[in-house]
């Protein structure tokens, strides 16, 4: 099986702009989550989505969503763009407990 | 609310050497653990998981025992390799796979292994 994939891989931006990253889960899976990777905090949760509804959701501002499509592909969106939004943004799938995760897509924000 | 704590790095030995690294939790109800491993440009890659207490997880020579009276889930391997250079991570999770699934994870400990 083919594992999760994430595109773009990189992705450069300046303040304010709004970013769409893609991803594609392991065929049979239902649910998607996504986190942030930062060095200063960490890996952060940011949603879950399981057949198109968000069932999840992380401690983060209202400019990060996210949607899922009927094949199960999501996407997250980031608005109004912040130097601190500057991550790598992982994104999971699982159909138990155990989440495989995709290779993350590197944003930089100038 | 869950959180886990993971000894700091880094953690620097050199090939064939024992290596632990500590990881203790704090959650509500019965969470399964997990070690979850980064190698450096790429996504997290899980290494093994418990879910219930006194499991031991194994993978790859890794090795860890969800042990609930100290609330930890230290990873444990008995001869480390150059190919074992990497970030670890201790995860959990509250919640048994249903609605309101997320992992909580440690901060992460690199490890470096010297030939």
């Amino acid at each position: 099986k083919a594992g999760v994939t994430q595109t773009p891989r990189y992705l450069i931006k300046t303040r304010g702009q709004q970013v769409t990253l893609s991803c594609s889960p392991i065929s049979g899976h239902r649910s998607v989550s996504w986190y942030q990777q930062t060095p200063g905090q960490g890996l952060q949760f940011l949603f879950e989505y399981f057949s198109e509804t968000q069932r999840n959701k992380g401690n983060f501002p209202g400019r990060f969503s996210g949607r899922q499509f009927s094949n199960s592909r999501s996407e997250m969106n980031v608005s109004t763009l912040e130097l601190g939004d500057s991550a790598l943004y992982l994104c999971a799938s699982r159909a138990s407990i155990k989440q495989f995760f995709g290779p993350g897509t590197r944003l930089t924000v100038l | 609310g869950d959180s886990v704590t993971q000894m700091e790095g880094p953690v620097t030995l050199s090939e064939e050497a024992f290596l632990t690294i500590n990881c203790t939790y704090t959650a509500t109800g019965y969470p399964s653990l997990f070690w979850y491993v980064q190698y450096p440009g790429e996504g997290l890659q899980l290494l093994l998981k418990a879910t219930k207490a006194d499991d031991k997880g194994s993978n790859k020579g890794f090795e860890a025992t969800y042990r609930k009276e100290t609330t930890s889930f230290h990873l444990e391997k008995g001869s480390v390799q150059v190919s074992d250079s990497a970030v670890y991570f201790c995860a959990l999770s509250s919640n048994s796979g249903g609605s309101n699934y997320k992992l909580t994870f440690g901060k992460g400990t690199l490890l470096t292994v010297n030939p």
